[in-house]
């Protein structure tokens, strides 16, 4: 059981867009900043946005990151073949004083 | 390049002991906090431990906390987790990340990942 709460699984058409929900609490998404983490199968995952709303260098202004009161929120839009992975947000829990992830969103591009 | 990459894993019994390492390259490893990240097979992340910069802060996961140990070693550039007492559930594929503004909640740069697996 993940102290995050995503949809384990979406689905969208090439060229659409997808929004993943990230759903926690007053004591992690609610006082800290939220990352996203994209998983390609066999690899490691790789950092897409930081503080909410951030984009480390070469990540594409297709990914987007938004946060309202303890929820949070990955969009993609132009979406492409290569975008099928698994989807992770995380956090920092101020009362568990550990980082948090969800369980992750499997997306398939179809 | 920067660079990490994780060594140590290996098949142990249940009760038994293991050393993780992760080499550092390519930025100034001193300055910056690192943390280790878990993933059991066809499973989601879990977070495991964080080290400050300094070694001055140092937070476990509730799972392992009594039985791992975070450390660093900042003139050989190495991140390093002691993990005793191993359960069948510490399975997993072991990832050092580097923390991208030191608060455990941003993970920019991650090595490879080195297998534990934990059986009798």
């Amino acid at each position: 059981q993940s102290v995050l709460t995503q949809p384990p699984s979406m689905s969208a058409a090439p060229g659409q867009k997808v929004t993943i929900s990230c759903s926690g609490s007053t004591s992690n998404i609610g006082k800290n900043y939220v990352s996203w983490y994209q998983q390609l199968p066999g690899t490691a995952p790789k950092l897409l946005i930081y503080d909410n709303n951030k984009r480390p260098s070469g990540i594409p202004d297709r990914f987007s990151g938004s946060k309202s009161d303890t929820s949070a929120t990955l969009g993609i839009t132009g979406l492409q073949t290569g975008d099928e992975a698994d989807y992770y947000c995380g956090t920092w829990d101020s009362s568990l004083n550990s980082g948090v992830f969800g369980g992750g969103t499997k997306l398939t591009v179809l | 390049e920067v660079q990490l990459v994780e060594s140590g894993g290996a098949l142990v019994q249940p009760g038994g002991s293991l050393r993780l390492s992760c080499a550092a390259s390519g930025f100034i490893f001193s300055s910056y906090s690192m943390n280790w990240v878990r993933q059991a097979p066809k499973k989601g992340l879990e977070w495991v431990s964080y080290i400050s910069a300094s070694s001055g802060i140092v937070h476990h996961a509730e799972s392992v906390k009594g039985r791992f140990t975070i450390s660093r070693d900042n003139a050989k550039n190495s991140l390093y987790l002691q993990m005793n007492h191993l359960r069948d559930e510490d399975t997993a594929v072991y990832y050092c990340a580097r923390d991208i503004l030191g608060r455990g909640d941003g993970f920019e740069i991650w090595g490879q990942g080195t297998m534990v697996t934990v059986s009798s």
